[in-house]
């Protein structure tokens, strides 16, 4: 089974704050994600990648920058970070056809809060 | 934008009833259509998914229908145990297939 690992768990910064969320996958997927989980709002894309050097706009992209720097690494970065950034976020990873076959993995969660 | 509407946003059941949860969704292009499972601290996992060339798909307790005339899907879930309580998402291929797009979510309590 895919292993999606988060870091950190959990991170408090103050807004305006510069917070960097690391994703590492070990199962060799194309693909990457970063959701973010809100009450009321289920899960939303924020951005994805289907390899190195490659990154996609999801559904809720503003004030959000993403890399992917190797094939198991993706990290999502907040610059200025707002209260209204905070939020339980989530990585996934897929195979090529991961998602045509709705076969998702995801990490345990990245809970931030934006004073 | 593409949306997936969920229903209801949370629900409590007697263990041993019926839970039933639906979705429905704007895009039947694609083949699979799942329900994830979320337990509090973890991160979502597949429960169940179909084809949309089928109706019904059945896993033990959980039975997920799929109407596509009404662009709707359902989770029923029989004889609920305590264990099942948790966060239920349904969800749709997006962006030509390269993503998910998720449902609102449902919890799911059920009391012993």
């Amino acid at each position: 089974e895919a292993a999606v690992t988060q870091s950190p768990r959990n991170k408090v910064t103050v807004t305006g704050g510069n917070v960097t969320l690391s994703c590492r996958q070990t199962n060799s997927h194309n693909y990457m994600y970063w959701y973010r989980q809100d009450t009321g709002h289920g899960l939303r894309l924020i951005h994805y990648s289907y390899g190195a050097g490659n990154l996609q706009i999801g559904d809720v992209p503003d004030g959000y920058k993403a890399t992917r720097t190797t094939q198991e690494d993706f990290f999502l970065l907040l610059e200025l970070a707002s209260p209204s950034q905070t939020s339980l976020y989530f990585c996934a990873s897929s195979d090529a056809g991961g998602a045509l076959t709705g076969q998702l993995y995801f990490g345990e969660g990245s809970k931030l809060t934006v004073l | 934008q593409q949306q997936v509407r969920q229903s209801p946003q949370s629900l409590t059941v007697w263990e041993g009833g019926t839970t039933v949860l639906t979705c429905s969704y704007e895009d039947s292009t694609f083949n699979y259509f799942p329900w994830y499972q979320q337990f509090p601290g973890e991160g979502p996992a597949l429960l169940i998914s179909i084809l949309s060339v089928s109706d019904k798909k059945e896993d033990g307790r959980f039975t997920t229908f799929f109407n596509k005339r009404e662009k709707k899907l359902s989770l029923h879930i029989i004889d609920s145990q305590p264990g099942d309580s948790a966060t239920y998402f349904c969800a749709e291929a997006y962006q030509g297939g390269r993503a998910l797009i998720f449902g609102t979510g449902t919890t799911v309590s059920v009391s012993p």
